[in-house]
């Protein structure tokens, strides 16, 4: 049971554009979202996080949103840089901080 | 450095030899976890500590799976009888507070591969 769903396992953008990664969850008792990003051979590494009791976040060219009616949430980077390319992970929270990841997303930024 | 660290990097282990896969956190981190990523996957948890306390091991797939925390610093994840289904990239990660919201360090994980 995939409590935590990215249905896009890749996903080519053109440098200075905008990436959309998007995610979605069934459990309703999660609370507490993030995105970690993923290069080969190291281990993921947080980049952003929102509570539910936000839509929306953001820190620099990143922005993640929330809509939990939809209990979907996505990442957008503007504009996108050819460093961002990697694997990126949703995840979510509810409880004391046990985490439940999606399969990833890996980007391309295309120079 | 000041990160998460785990060794060995990488471990090839006849199907029933015990493997022992170490993490050390990053100094002064409360909380550690254990995960499990097989390949083309998220990383999947096994297990949680709190100091020297397991206070979640239900992702753990089976009894031959076995994890300590002895003096709330390093930890060890022990693989019995290994078995091919255990080959994956073992994530150990860890966390400042005791509770709320906080991001996790990854250290770069331990690759087992079980001929």
């Amino acid at each position: 049971d995939q409590q935590v769903k990215q249905n896009s396992p890749s996903l080519s953008v053109q440098e200075g554009r905008i990436s959309i990664l998007n995610c979605d969850y069934t459990n309703s008792m999660f609370d507490y979202f993030l995105w970690y990003k993923k290069y080969p051979a190291e281990g993921p590494t947080f980049l952003i996080s929102i509570s539910s009791i936000k839509d929306k976040n953001e820190d620099g060219r990143f922005t993640v949103f929330l809509n939990k009616s939809a209990k979907h949430l996505s990442l957008h980077i503007v504009p996108s840089q050819p460093g961002d390319s990697a694997v990126y992970f949703c995840a979510a929270s509810g409880g004391y901080q046990k985490v439940t990841f999606g399969t990833g997303t890996k980007l391309q930024v295309i120079p | 450095g000041a990160g998460v660290s785990q060794s060995p990097r990488y471990k090839v282990a006849k199907r029933g030899q015990d493997v022992a896969l170490r993490c050390d956190p990053i100094s002064g981190h409360v909380s550690l976890f254990w995960y499990q990523q097989a390949l083309g996957q998220g990383p999947e948890f096994l297990t949680y500590f709190q100091n020297e306390a397991q206070l979640d091991k239900s992702g753990l797939p089976s009894d031959r799976f076995f994890a300590e925390r002895p003096e709330g610093s390093v930890s060890t994840l022990k693989i019995q009888r290994t078995q091919q289904e255990d080959s994956a990239v073992y994530l150990c990660a860890s966390s400042l507070v005791y509770r709320g919201r906080s991001e996790q360090f990854f250290g770069p994980g331990t690759r087992l591969t079980v001929l």
